[in-house]
Parts: structure tokens; sequence; C-alpha cells
């Protein structure tokens, strides 16, 4: 049973539009989550997180949204830029789990020239 | 600073065969990770090494093993390869146990026949 949830595979927009990544998770106990990319023969490289504290963090044209009563997540980038095709991890942890990092599947972006 | 080497970065066994991957953290990071990643599933979570401990393990079977040793490089183990066990392998590392990023290496594409 899949804790961390990001139920569309893949995504397609169009240059300069707005990129939405969704994930879901089912594990209350959760109070951080990230979002890592991966570039294909890469490592997934940390792109941003955010505390159950917060509703919203911003880093340049990424944000993330956590809406802690629905337990959903969403990683907002704009403008989209076709550097930004890759797999984008949804992950979660909670200091009660000794801080183990669960990890959604995965959406695959692409932008489209 | 140099990041997170795996090696090898390919490997090719056969079912039945045994492997052991190699893991070298960012200097001073003294916690590994692995994760297997395979389509669908995104990262699962394997085990984690703490100053030669493990200090959390996945819902793997013992087949799949790992070590730390006292420079924190860190080896993971898998006995009796199944054709299942075809994946990518990432190391992960971070300077303590209680810190939320992760650093990922490239990762080890296993291929069991």
């Amino acid at each position: 049973d899949q804790q961390v949830k990001q139920n569309s595979p893949s995504l397609s927009v169009q240059e300069g539009r707005i990129s939405i990544l969704n994930c879901d998770y089912t594990n209350s106990m959760f109070d951080y989550f990230l979002w890592y990319k991966k570039y294909p023969a890469e490592g997934p490289t940390f792109l941003i997180s955010i505390s159950s504290i917060k509703d919203k963090n911003e880093d340049g044209r990424f944000t993330v949204f956590l809406n802690k009563s629905a337990k959903h997540l969403s990683l907002h980038i704009v403008p989209s830029q076709p550097g930004d095709s890759a797999v984008y991890f949804c992950a979660a942890s909670s200091d009660n789990y000794g801080q183990n990092f669960v990890f959604g599947p995965g959406t695959r972006l692409s932008v489209l020239p | 600073k140099a990041g997170v080497t795996q090696t090898p970065r390919y490997l090719i066994k056969t079912r039945g065969q045994q492997v052991t991957l190699s893991c070298s953290p960012i200097s001073g990071h003294r916690s590994v990770s692995w994760y297997q990643q395979t389509p669908g599933q995104g990262l699962q979570f394997l085990f984690e090494y703490f100053s030669e401990t493990q200090r959390n393990k996945g819902n793997f079977p013992g087949r799949f093993s790992g070590r730390q040793f006292s420079n924190s490089r860190s080896e993971m183990n898998v006995s009796t390869l199944e054709l299942g066990d075809s994946a990518l392998y990432l190391c992960a590392s971070r300077p303590r146990a209680v810190y939320n990023e992760q650093f990922f290496g490239p990762g080890t594409r296993l291929t069991v026949l």
C-alpha cells in the first residue's frame, strides 16, 4: 500500500505555461515533504521542501503548496522551461519514523518548446 | 566537494548469483541510505546506516543486506539474485541522521538475466 501517491505518471506542458505536479499521502504522521527532480542517468536532486507548519514555500520558479487536511501537496513551476523536463518525485518523512523518507512513484514532466 | 559516487554504474548478473554494490558518500556525511528504483514503484527504501550501524530498514527480504565502514563508505549485497531484482539502486548521503535533505549518487543499474 503506497503511502505517497503521484497519480499522474506523466504530464506534458507547453513552454512558458504553468506545470502542476500533484502528490497525495495517506499517513497523517508525515510532517515534512520534499520534491526531487531526476534526469536520466543521474541521481535525484533536491528541489524544494515544506514543513507541515507551513502551507506554501516558494523558491524562484518553484512553489510547493501543502493542504494538510486533504493530505495533498502540489508543485507549481512557472514559467515552465524545456530544461524542467525530468521525473519529479514527491517524498515525505516523519520524525516518528526516524526520518525515513517515503517516495512516490514519480511523474514524468515534458515541457514542449 | 565531490558528490556521492557509486560503483559500478552498470552490472549484469544471472539468477542465483550474488552482487555487491558500493557507495562513497560526500565527505563528512555519516548517514548513507540505499533505495531501489523500479518503473512505477518509485524509490523503495532499503536501509540506512549511520556510524556503521543500521538505523532503519525497509520491507525487503533478508537477501538484501548492507554495511557501513568507519570511513562512512557503504556496501549493499544482494544474494541469490532474482529476475525481479533488476532495478536502479541509488545511494544517498546526508551529514547526520536527522537532516532533511539527501544527496543522491547516480545509481547502479543492475540487470539480472
